[in-house]
Order: C-alpha cells, then structure tokens, then sequence
C-alpha cells in the first residue's frame, strides 16, 4: 500500500528565508508526486507535480521540488518565502495504471508553514 | 476556482441525523473522490467514482454511502451522525477523457455534529 510521511508536523521561517518542506513516500514503483496547498478556509490547491522526466520540477507561486528515487523523497522547497506562502502543504502518491488504487491519491499529514515578518 | 462545486459549504446538525453531501466536478472530469479531513485523521480517501460506477474504497463507514448520477454529480450520504464526524469533507474531480492526472479539489463541506 502506499504511503506519504512529512516529518515536520510545524515550520516556521522568516520572511525571504529559504524553505524545504520534507516528503518521503512508499510505493512499490515509480508513483505520481504531488504536492498541495490549502489556505485556512480553502480546498487544496495544487502546487506541482511529479509524473515523470526532469526529476526538478517547477510549480506555481516559485516552488519547486525534486523527486529522489533512492531516498524516497519529493521534497519541496522555495528560495525566498514570502508571507502569503503562510498555509498548510500536503505531499500526496497516486498509483500508477493498473489495479484498484488508480487515481487515487494518499496524503501525509501535512506541513504547517508559519512565516514570520 | 478549482471548478469543482460543494454544497453546503457549512452544515451543523445533530447526532443521530442524516445529511447530503452534493459536488459538481469540473466540466470534462470523470471521477469523483470524496475525502474526510479531521484534526486528528488528516486527510483519508473515503471513496472513488469513476463514470457513474464505485472504483475505489477507502476509510468509509458502513453508515456512510455515495453514488455518482448519469451528469457525473455526486452525492455523500451520511447516517446516524456521531460527534466524530465533524469533518470537513472534500469532494475532487479528476480523470478528464479517462486520463489520470492531478485532482481537483472543490471548497468543501464543514460539517458540525452537535
């Protein structure tokens, strides 16, 4: 089955300080990444996402994250946070074709990001 | 606007009820997930419509059900309402002309068990 595991439960940066949120997942293959964001009060929105190629992907809002097959890891980072990035940020796995899971994505517990002025 | 529609956006009602959930996805969009967000669970996948048809089940109770309808809406069901379903349930769209891709997700629904 797969799984998502964010390991920082809370962050909290200065304003223009550099970012990386932490995502390690589980999948027996090569799955789709993505990562989310949800403002207080709003649904998710997605950021970015991994199906294949590049492993440096580029997102909205001057994110980007890089998929390492060895470590198991899609972790997302931003070079300077601004105090609008100030929300929650979910990494979630989706299977790839085949099988009952298709489609569907598994979150992780999710990232609070607190940004300080 | 992620084009996916819920309603409510807010319901408070009391234990024992029932209540509908309602989401109209994106215009083209095939599949509807509905998702449970809880402080304590996070956010789990409840369940999968693909094209009207049930294809994924996940964390849903047996007093929970939902259907998808020939215009692709869906509706979740949810019975005999206990404290812990106070969630905020999401519904998301995805799968346009069958192909898999990123989710989107509407608003939600914040539902209040009193």
């Amino acid at each position: 089955a797969q799984s998502v595991t964010q390991p920082d439960i809370h962050i909290t940066v200065s304003e223009g300080a550099s970012l990386e949120l932490r995502c390690n997942y589980s999948y027996g293959a090569t799955p789709y990444l993505f990562w989310y964001v949800q403002s207080p009060g709003q649904g998710l929105q997605l950021l970015l996402k991994y199906f294949s190629g590049d492993t440096l992907v580029q997102g909205i809002k001057g994110f980007e994250a890089e998929f390492k097959r060895s470590q198991s890891s899609f972790n997302l980072r931003k070079p300077s946070v601004h105090w609008s990035d100030a929300a929650e940020y979910f990494c979630a796995v989706g299977a790839r074709a085949g099988g009952t899971s298709y489609g569907k994505l598994t979150f992780g517990q999710g990232t609070i990001l607190t940004v300080h002025p | 606007d992620s084009g996916v529609t819920q309603t409510p956006k807010h319901l408070i009602t009391a234990t024992g009820q029932r209540v509908t959930l309602r989401c109209s996805p994106r215009s083209g969009d095939l599949s509807v997930y509905w998702y449970q967000q809880s402080l304590d669970q996070g956010l789990q996948f409840l369940i999968q419509y693909y094209n009207g048809e049930e294809r994924a089940k996940g964390n849903i109770l047996e007093r929970f059900s939902a259907q998808q309808f020939p215009d692709l809406h869906s509706e979740l069901n949810l019975s005999s309402l206990e404290l812990g379903d106070s969630a905020l349930y999401f519904c998301a769209s995805g799968w346009p002309q069958g192909i898999a891709g990123e989710l989107f997700f509407g608003e939600g629904s914040r539902l209040t068990v009193l």
